[in-house]
């Protein structure tokens, strides 16, 4: 199937602890995404490449860090987990040129103890 | 910010059409109007999106004022499944441009 996934889909860990998660997709896309969503259901970009190229950081503590080691791949490592950090993060991809929807992966839900 | 403005919830009976509304009075010139849905908690999914003309595939049309002011998606038989909250956006049609999501309208299908 053609898609964008993410694992894992579920990740509980201690404050302090230091987490990753990943992202694949196989459309071929350019360009790949972070966003987060809170608890109240807001979605907010954190991060997206252009093959393999940061392009957007929205101030997301530096704590975040996005690896894209191919344009198919972004992954996301988390150190020193806070509470705060806990939320539904999903993956994102669409192409460079040529309009059309972003595809979301089925989103990694952080809980942070 | 979001830049577009919908109502927070909606009804509407299965079977019948759903018409959801989104203002964007300040849309510029280069950008379209995009329509994703959230089904609890999966990831948004890309519906539609338009620039001035009217859209139509196979999930649902869009309808956009001549002055590109506001919008309707409009679902033409909706079922048990399109209960979600539907999301208008604006946003260029480029590769650097990002989705601001707003709050959103949660459609209800009634039975």
């Amino acid at each position: 199937d053609t898609a964008v996934s993410q694992t894992p889909k579920y990740l509980v860990t201690q404050m302090g602890n230091d987490k990753s998660i990943k992202c694949e997709q196989n459309l071929g896309h350019d360009t790949m995404y972070w966003y987060k969503q809170d608890s109240k259901k807001f979605l907010k970009i954190m991060f997206s490449y252009n093959n393999k190229e940061l392009i957007i950081n929205e101030t997301v503590p530096n704590r975040f860090s996005p690896k894209s080691p191919d344009k198919a791949h972004l992954n996301l490592h988390i150190n020193s987990l806070e509470l705060g950090d806990s939320a539904v993060y999903f993956c994102a991809s669409r192409p460079w040129t040529g309009g059309g929807g972003y595809t979301f992966g089925s989103g990694t839900r952080l809980t942070v103890v | 910010d979001a830049k577009t403005t919908q109502p927070p919830s909606m009804d509407c009976a299965e079977g019948r059409a759903a018409n959801l509304p989104c203002n964007h009075s300040t849309i510029s010139g280069n950008e379209y109007v995009y329509w994703y849905r959230q089904i609890h908690s999966q990831g948004p999914q890309y519906i539609i999106h338009g620039l001035k003309n009217n859209e139509t595939n196979e999930m649902a049309s869009l309808i956009i004022t001549e002055d590109r002011k506001s919008s309707t998606l409009i679902l033409p038989h909706a079922t048990l499944r399109d209960t979600a909250v539907y999301y208008c956006i604006v946003s260029p049609n480029f590769g650097n441009e990002k989705l601001t999501f707003g709050t959103g309208t949660r459609l209800t299908i009634i039975p």
